[in-house]
């Protein structure tokens, strides 16, 4: 299958900082990717969709100058947790779709990112 | 927001045991996909089962899917201690946004 990573894999920072994860599609070419948030023991909600070469699409509830995402090619997409806080702490996962076809495909859902804000 | 719930939110059975997970959801769908996770980690995709499927096999693994009642369910049958996990749905949509939205998920337990 189709591979996706995420980096870095854990990061620990503090409070008033940035904080950037990638998410790369290392072996096709992602034309939507996804990111979301997972709370310990919760489900994964979705944060926001991200398309090549546009803006994102953030899910109610999201703030956009708080989340910033880019995704400038078609293999990479960044996520940007702008002065972070602790409530802000959490696993985040990023997916991405194949561009080939345009029937729904699976999606391939990188390892994820822990972010600890102290 | 959140397009399925899952039920139970947690089982625990014996190894060997069938486990029987389901998940209903709102609206319309495209598909609707399996996955697990183990604790702390990534997701890793099971099945994927499309509205006009309304039964699919992998190994193990046997999902359903009912659109006129919205729900699917996911057995595993002759559970291993190696099952231990959470397992989400996901169901994409048919607006034509590929989103996927997520079950609320279940936490199985299966004690060796």
């Amino acid at each position: 299958g189709a591979v996706v990573s995420q980096h870095p894999s854990r990061v620990i920072c503090k409070s008033g900082t940035s904080v950037k994860i990638e998410c790369r599609s290392l072996d096709f070419q992602a034309t939507t990717m996804f990111w979301y948030r997972q709370f310990p023991k919760k489900s994964l909600m979705l944060m926001a969709t991200s398309n090549e070469g546009s803006k994102a699409t953030y899910e109610q509830g999201v703030e956009k100058d708080k989340f910033l995402i880019n995704h400038a090619s078609l293999t990479l997409s960044t996520l940007t947790v702008t002065s972070a806080h602790p409530e802000d702490s959490s696993f985040y996962i990023c997916s991405a779709n194949s561009r080939e076809g345009r029937t729904y495909n699976e999606q391939f859902f990188g390892p994820g990112t822990r972010l600890t804000v102290l | 927001s959140q397009q399925g719930e899952e039920d139970p939110q947690a089982l625990s059975i014996q190894e060997g045991e069938n486990a029987t997970m389901n998940c209903s959801y709102k609206t319309s769908i495209n598909n609707l996909q399996w996955y697990r996770q183990n604790s702390g980690r990534g997701l890793v995709h099971l099945i994927l089962i499309r509205s006009n499927e309304r039964e699919k096999h992998s190994g193990r693994l046997r999902v359903t899917l009912d659109t006129s009642k919205k729900s699917s369910s996911l057995l595993i049958t002759a559970s291993r201690a190696a099952d231990t996990a959470s397992y989400f749905c996901a169901t994409a949509l048919t607006s034509g946004t590929y989103k996927y939205i997520f079950g609320t998920g279940t936490r199985l337990k299966v004690l060796a």
